[in-house]
Order: C-alpha cells, then structure tokens, then sequence
C-alpha cells in the first residue's frame, strides 16, 4: 500500500513570495490533516479536512495561509505572502476516518525555508 | 490549557542499555495517548497508543508504555536499545470526542552509543 504522498520535499524562497505543497493520501482515507513543525517544536496542526469539508482550521493563519481538498482526495497548501517565521517542515497526514482511535499516517514533509 | 510536556529535549544511552522516555499531559479527562517516532528526513511513525484497559501497551520496534492515571504520564520503555533507535520520540495526546484533534508535545532526541 503506498503511503502519503508530498512534495516538494525542499522549497528554499524569499519572503513575500507565495509557495504551494501539494499532499495526496492513501488511498481510501477519508481524514486528512496538515501539521507545522517549527525546529525543535512538536507537530501543530494547521487544518483538519474530512473529506472535502474543513473540520477544524482554528490555527490556520487565514491572512496568510490557505488550503483547499477539492474532490476529497488530494489537498494543496499555500502561504502567500511567505514571512521568515514560516520556515519549517509542512507535514501531511491522512487516517481512514475521523475518530479517535484512528491512526494518523504521515508523509515525509516538505521543508520550506524562507530567506 | 491542554498539554503536553516532555521533559527531556535530549537523551544519550549506550546501544543495549534500558530506556525510558518520559511524557506527562495535562487535560481535562483520560485523553486518547499515543507514542510517535520520527528518523531524520522522514514522517512520524507510530509506535504505540492507549485509549483504555490494560494500562500497560505493547508497540512495534519492542516498544512499550504505561499510562498512570494519578501521574498523568505515558513514558515509553524499551529495555534494550539498538542503534537504529536513535531518532525523535514525540508524545501525543487526542480528545475522545469532538474533532480529535491531536497535540504533541516537544520531542526527546534519543542518541545512541555504539
């Protein structure tokens, strides 16, 4: 089974400029998440989908930041305008369903850094 | 507030010694609980998880955890590391209801001496 798809793996931009991750999950999963992790910081999660509706983007940063999951399958990600404190790694998770006991499967993650 | 606290930023054992990573959580009930390990350049993996019963868990890798209700902890035991161990251990905890929505804590970056 292939697991959760990202990419780019690496994105090195300027700050205010805008960049798109782009997350496919496996196949089947009805729950996708897209997490921040900051170095040295646990995972935060950004936005919680459930299918295509939005189930919880209470620390999205909307001025910023939006994500969209078209279809229900794969999802986009972006930050437009880009500041320094958005480098980090944008991790992306998919789970069968949403419930708790379900266990959340992770991509790589794209490191983003911001110059 | 909801937490989740980790103790140890970094923690050195010797390949085949016991290892105990430590995990205490501040929430208003019994949260779901979970153990995830991260390797370098790769997505967390999850090793072990506690919802009720038996408060002692068995994972993968020979991982284990107890859930101590009177503590609020969750620490992980292995009681012999191998040096593909060596990685990043992130607690997590989950509400039972609602959008389960996960909260981790910092990390323990685990090294291990060959």
């Amino acid at each position: 089974e292939a697991g959760v798809a990202q990419s780019p793996r690496y994105k090195i931009i300027e700050k205010r400029q805008s960049v798109a991750f782009w997350c496919n999950p496996i196949s089947g999963h009805a729950t996708l998440y897209w997490y921040q992790q900051i170095l040295g910081q646990g995972p935060k999660l950004l936005i919680q989908f459930q299918n295509n509706g939005v189930v919880d983007d209470s620390q999205l940063p909307k001025d910023r930041f939006s994500a969209e999951r078209l279809k229900g399958v794969d999802s986009t990600l972006k930050i437009q305008p880009a500041k320094l404190e958005d480098s980090a790694v944008y991790l992306c998770a998919s789970s069968i369903r949403l419930a708790g006991g379900n266990e959340q499967f992770f991509g790589p993650g794209t490191r983003l850094t911001v110059l | 507030a909801q937490s989740v606290t980790q103790p140890d930023i970094h923690i050195t054992v010797s390949e085949g010694a016991s290892l105990e990573l430590r995990c205490n959580y501040s929430y208003g009930a019994t949260p779901y609980l979970f153990w995830y390990v991260q390797s370098p350049g790769q997505g967390l993996q999850l090793l072990l998880k506690y919802f009720s019963g038996d408060t002692l868990v068995q994972g993968i890798k020979g991982f284990e955890a107890e859930f101590k209700r009177s503590q609020s902890s969750f620490n992980l035991r292995k009681p012999s590391v191998h040096w593909s161990d060596a990685a990043e251990y992130f607690c997590a905890v989950a509400p039972t209801s609602g959008t389960y929505k996960y909260i981790f804590g910092t990390g323990t970056r685990l090294k291990v001496l060959a």
